[in-house]
């Protein structure tokens, strides 16, 4: 029990299809963050929150669309997307974006494995 | 650029001892982190450097040298289930995790 929930954990979708990926975190942190994960290539973080408010955007391609309604949920809305976007997406939380420590680091989620056809 | 360098891929014999390298290029430096990723599982935080010298934890350690940009991450007595990917990743000074695209160990019998 990581502490942090994604759905759905597997997703296949067309390129002209619209979804969203949920990420919940049960453990009081105020930072969230994107990451995609490809074979053999480093984390690639895509989004950050901090209390809410987005402070990274690491340019990233418009149809991926972040939400964070409030510290304990964050969304990724996809939409027409290509095939090289299929990855594993993980979301991952920390107390706080500028406060990292030994024992206070990034919790991952299980990650969605997504594929577009 | 920031960079992270680690090998692809090591095997090992169960109960030896391995030592995986880290090598980083990072504007600015917070700390070196390894994780422990599992095939189709999140990544689990192993270490945290920030000082120069070896963290021990059990039958894994982690060494950090930061003129040199070097850690490493040793395993000891090693288990069927220390079989993952492990990942390397450096702190910048904007707090982003800067990640090596990970080393996956395989444990032979």
């Amino acid at each position: 029990e990581t502490g942090v929930t994604q759905t759905p954990r597997h997703l296949v979708m067309g390129m002209t299809n619209k979804k969203s990926l949920k990420c919940e975190q049960h453990l009081g942190h105020n930072a969230m963050y994107w990451y995609k994960q490809s074979a053999k290539k480093p984390l690639e973080l895509m989004f950050v929150y901090n209390f809410k408010e987005q402070t990274e955007n690491n340019s990233v391609p418009s149809r991926f669309s972040p939400e964070c309604p409030n510290s304990s949920h964050l969304f990724l809305h996809l939409h027409t997307l290509q095939p090289e976007d299929s990855a594993l997406y993980l979301c991952a939380s920390s107390q706080d974006v500028r406060e990292i420590k030994g024992t206070d680091t990034q919790y991952f989620g299980p990650g969605t494995r997504l594929t577009v056809l | 650029g920031q960079n992270i360098d680690q090998p692809t891929e090591m095997t090992a014999t169960e109960g030896a001892i391995v030592q995986i390298n880290c090598t980083y290029q990072t504007s600015g430096f917070n700390g070196l982190f390894w994780y422990q990723q599992h095939a189709g599982e999140a990544p689990t935080f192993l270490s945290y450097n920030v000082l120069d010298g070896l963290e021990e934890k059990g039958r894994f350690s982690s060494f950090l040298s930061r003129s040199k940009g070097y850690s490493y991450l040793l395993l000891k007595e090693l288990q069927m289930k220390d079989s993952a990917s492990y990942l390397c990743a450096a702190m910048d000074s904007n707090y982003q995790l800067i990640w090596g695209a990970g080393t996956k160990l395989i444990i032979k019998p």
